[in-house]
């Protein structure tokens, strides 16, 4: 079992629905969770980050996590086919010292059709 | 502005060269980072550093190395020993390694001819 997985997809929703990513973890003590995202040829850039159980909200996008459930989603309101990118999952492991590296899905990709 | 700048944006090596990539920042960040990102296989790390003058290796650290002489600055070199060197490379810093939203600069795609 990887340590973070993600849906590869395509992940393919009409313009203005909501578009549902998920990613599930296996650490059960990890802390920190991030989602990016990444146009093709570009490099990451981040969204937002949830420490805590329940939504967070910025904008259009929500996280949302379950400690209990090992999971974190991002949701996408009204979506835009300028969100049509990869979005990567990252999880901070709850070890200390040099392990408390950052762990990355592979990505789910994201097709938002006019 | 700050923010992360790598160069080149593309680089050739040709076979038994080593080659080096170029990695800035100027948010006062103490720890960054390199990737490695394939496809299909995601994100790789290479090496990272807390502090400057101090590195650790990543999960595969064979054929490349690092230096840190400079809080702004990260260059990684692919050596002639790393025998698939092409792929997208990424630099990343953040505040510190127990603060880990890290920031990504643009990449460096390396090829081999």
């Amino acid at each position: 079992q990887k340590e973070v997985e993600q849906n590869s997809g395509p992940l393919s929703v009409p313009e203005g629905a909501i578009a549902s990513l998920n990613c599930t973890y296996s650490d059960r003590g990890s802390q920190s969770f991030f989602w990016y995202r990444q146009y093709s040829g570009k490099s990451p850039e981040l969204i937002m980050f949830i420490y805590s159980n329940g939504d967070k909200e910025d904008g259009r996008f929500t996280a949302q996590l379950n400690k209990a459930s090992q999971y974190v989603s991002l949701l996408i309101r009204d979506s835009q086919p300028s969100d049509s990118a990869t979005y990567l999952c990252a999880v901070k492991r709850s070890a200390a010292g040099n392990n408390r590296k950052l762990i990355w899905g592979l990505g789910t990709s994201l097709a938002v059709n006019p | 502005d700050g923010g992360i700048t790598q160069s080149p944006k593309y680089l050739f090596r040709k076979e038994g060269q080593n080659v080096t990539l170029s990695c800035e920042q100027n948010l006062n960040h103490d720890a960054m980072y390199w990737y490695r990102q394939d496809p299909g296989q995601g994100l790789r790390l290479i090496y990272y550093s807390q502090i400057v003058n101090d590195f650790q290796k990543g999960d595969i650290a064979e054929g490349y190395s690092v230096s840190r002489e400079k809080k702004e600055s990260f260059p990684l070199t692919v050596t002639s020993a790393q025998k698939n060197p092409t792929a997208f490379y990424l630099c990343a810093s953040s505040v510190s390694l127990g603060r880990e939203t890290q920031y990504f600069g643009p990449g460096t795609r390396l090829l081999v001819l």
